[in-house]
């Protein structure tokens, strides 16, 4: 069983476009995340989540909205997606979000603008 | 502000040999280091982690050193193998916002 699984595992759209990207974890945390890796493999925090309440936001453009429905789903929904917006989008949790709390991350969203 | 910085950007070492990658962080505050491996096509993988009260920590054939003084760190692969081939992130913890910042990621190539 996968623990933190994602969908898709690759994404590819027109500039413009809505998209969503969702994501589970079986492990039982509190804490899911959504981390963006750019073409030079710089991971970079987007969002975190706690027992479905936002704990962390970073600048990010409005166009992207997280929603958590429960504890073990967090998805990501982008509005008018634009070229920049191509990445892997990883999703991750954690036990919780306190000091010392390894992420367990999932195998990452390609997503590719066109 | 919150900054970790990973050196070298790629590495690559004759099978058997040791591997080192450093990191230095800038918030005097952070208190947790973990090390994360990526393999092609896969998210990262926590392989180890420090805490600020323990200046170094090993398993098997990896260890992690802490300089808090420095704020510095560092990955040691001994007697490296194939299998290591991959992207390492180095990460600090910083405690005023709980979120984890990561490197910049070292390729680690293993010739044969």
């Amino acid at each position: 069983d996968t623990a933190v699984s994602q969908t898709p595992k690759y994404l590819v759209t027109q500039m413009g476009n809505d998209k969503s990207i969702k994501c589970e974890q079986n492990l039982g945390h509190d804490t899911m995340y959504w981390y963006k890796q750019d073409s030079k493999k710089f991971l970079k925090i987007m969002f975190s989540y706690n027992n479905k309440e936002l704990i962390i936001n970073e600048t990010v453009p409005n166009r992207f909205s997280p929603k958590s429905p429960d504890k073990a789903h967090l998805n990501l929904h982008i509005n008018s997606l634009e070229l920049g917006d191509s990445a892997v989008y990883f999703c991750a949790s954690s036990p919780g979000p306190g000091i010392g709390s390894p992420l367990h991350f999932g195998n990452g969203t390609r997503l590719t603008v066109t | 502000g919150e900054n970790v910085e990973q050196h070298p950007s790629t590495l690559s070492v004759q099978e058997g040999d040791s591997a080192v990658i450093k990191c230095t962080y800038s918030d005097s505050a952070s208190n947790y280091f973990p090390w994360y491996k990526q393999e092609l096509g896969k998210g990262p993988q926590l392989i180890i982690d420090i805490r600020s009260n323990v200046g170094e920590k090993k398993d098997q054939r990896i260890a992690v050193t802490l300089n808090k003084t420095a704020k510095h760190f560092s990955l040691h692969i001994t007697e490296t193998q194939p299998e290591d081939s991959a992207v390492y992130f180095c990460a600090a913890q910083y405690s005023s916002a709980s979120k984890i910042i990561f490197g910049s990621g070292t390729r680690l190539s293993i010739r044969p």
